[in-house]
């Protein structure tokens, strides 16, 4: 059974660090593996979605890599403003079923 | 513009009543999915749809239910058996509905038991 684990749960840095968001998974039969921004109360919002034939993918100050070997994936935030403050949370799309595994989620606090 | 739109945004049920969640897309998405999110945690899918008429159980179907008649409306109803509802539901779709595709989500609603 997949699981996905999201380390750490809470995050503060001072705006303008460079930071670095971990996901790791148990199965490395995935198809993809999906990065998803949260800000409070509200639904989840896509970033960035790494298929299992790439080791990276590039938006912006965002840059997630994949490494299926390992079973981990790493969320890479340059230049960090406060407007990254939210929850960051990953998924990943495994050929074992049909359901996204969700992680719990990395608190991140960007202070001004 | 293309999206999900869940409502109501907050919604309080009384001890023994049933509510309905909606949820509609625009999408022209095949697959939609219902997730709970409980603080500090991550999302459990409810149920899910692949196609018009279909519905499979996910993790914690227990106390809720779900219809498909339409592609772009997956109602969630929350029953009274349901122990514990009070939480935040997200609704979500995908083009195909296999765990290839990119999933969108709605803004949520938040169901409160008084």
């Amino acid at each position: 059974k997949q699981e996905v684990t999201q380390i750490p749960a809470a995050l503060s840095v001072p705006e303008g660090e460079n930071l670095v968001l971990n996901c790791s998974f148990t199965d490395s039969a995935i198809y993809n593996l999906q990065w998803f921004r949260q800000d409070p109360g509200k639904g989840l919002t896509s970033l960035l979605l790494i298929q299992s034939s790439q080791r990276e993918q590039t938006s912006g100050r965002l840059n997630a890599s994949l490494d299926k070997s390992s079973g981990r994936s790493t969320l890479y935030i340059a230049a960090s403003q406060p407007g990254d403050s939210a929850t960051y949370l990953c998924a990943v799309g495994s050929t074992g079923g049909f359901k996204t595994i969700f992680g719990a989620g990395t608190r991140l606090f960007v202070k001004a | 513009d293309g999206g999900i739109t869940q409502s109501p945004k907050y919604l309080f049920r009384k001890e023994g009543q049933n509510v309905t969640l909606s949820c509609e897309q625009n999408l022209n998405h095949d697959a939609m999915y219902w997730y709970r999110q409980d603080p500090g945690q991550g999302l459990r899918l409810i149920y899910y749809s692949q196609i018009v008429n279909d519905f499979q159980k996910g993790d914690i179907a227990e106390g809720y239910s779900v219809s498909r008649e339409k592609k772009e409306s997956f109602p969630l109803t929350v029953t009274s058996a349901q122990k514990n509802p009070t939480a935040f539901y997200l609704c979500a779709s995908s083009g195909t509905g296999t765990a290839k595709d990119t999933i969108y989500f709605g803004e949520g609603s938040w169901l409160t038991v008084v």
